[in-house]
């Protein structure tokens, strides 16, 4: 696609349920980010694929977020058993390669209640 | 880990005003970058400056790249409502893998 794609852009789920973010990079990057970000906050880094590998997961809070990617292309990040400090905007970019200027999605707003 | 210092953390200003913001660091950068984010919607890169002392402009938007390279600075000239947003700046150490970003100058335009 011409830009990076998120989906779904909203989700709303009750505590203690497992959610799943989807992110379709721009064709031909290899590399590929998560960043959360609260209400009003900067940019949480999560974790950083380059190709199918995670050099990085330095920035994923919990043992109960963790992600994926397939392909060299699509991202899913999951998180188990949602709590409400989960509740943020979870946005996904991607670069040419590792270590370039990002392009972003619109993000995932999650709201956990 | 690195860390970059951003401010004004917000700014209100008048419509036709000049804006002017900056990031800090003690790491060097070999890359820095300005982003604008709009309500639900992700960051959108603005500038890219790539070598120290580089003053690059897009549109009213002018930013420079330190000649330390441990700073940046944007400034935005006669202010529009569309202007209203977050603005981040974004460093890139050489041979890093991630930017590390500021926390972000959010502008208001009182009209």
């Amino acid at each position: 696609g011409a830009g990076v794609s998120q989906s779904p852009s909203n989700k709303v789920t009750e505590k203690g349920k497992d959610v799943e973010l989807r992110c379709d990079p721009i064709s031909g990057h290899t590399a590929l980010y998560w960043y959360r970000q609260s209400l009003g906050q900067g940019l949480e880094f999560l974790i950083y694929f380059q190709g199918n590998s995670a050099p990085d997961k330095s920035g994923l809070p919990s043992d109960r977020f963790s992600a994926e990617r397939t392909g060299g292309s699509v991202s899913t990040l999951t998180i188990q058993r949602t709590q409400q400090e989960d509740s943020a905007v979870y946005l996904c970019a991607s670069s040419l390669r590792g270590g370039e200027k990002l392009f972003f999605g619109s993000g995932t707003q999650l709201s956990v209640l | 880990g690195q860390q970059l210092n951003q401010s004004p953390q917000s700014m209100f200003i008048q419509e036709g005003e000049d804006v002017s913001m900056n990031c800090t660091s003690s790491s060097i950068f070999n890359t820095w970058l300005w982003y604008k984010q709009d309500p639900g919607e992700g960051p959108v890169l603005l500038i890219a400056l790539y070598k120290a002392g580089e003053l690059t402009s897009n549109g009213r938007l002018t930013a420079q790249f330190g000649i330390t390279r441990k700073d940046s600075f944007l400034n935005i000239s006669a202010s529009i409502p569309s202007d209203v947003g977050i603005y981040f700046c974004a460093g890139l150490i050489q041979g890093a893998q991630k930017l590390v970003f500021g926390q972000g100058t959010r502008l208001t335009i009182n009209p």
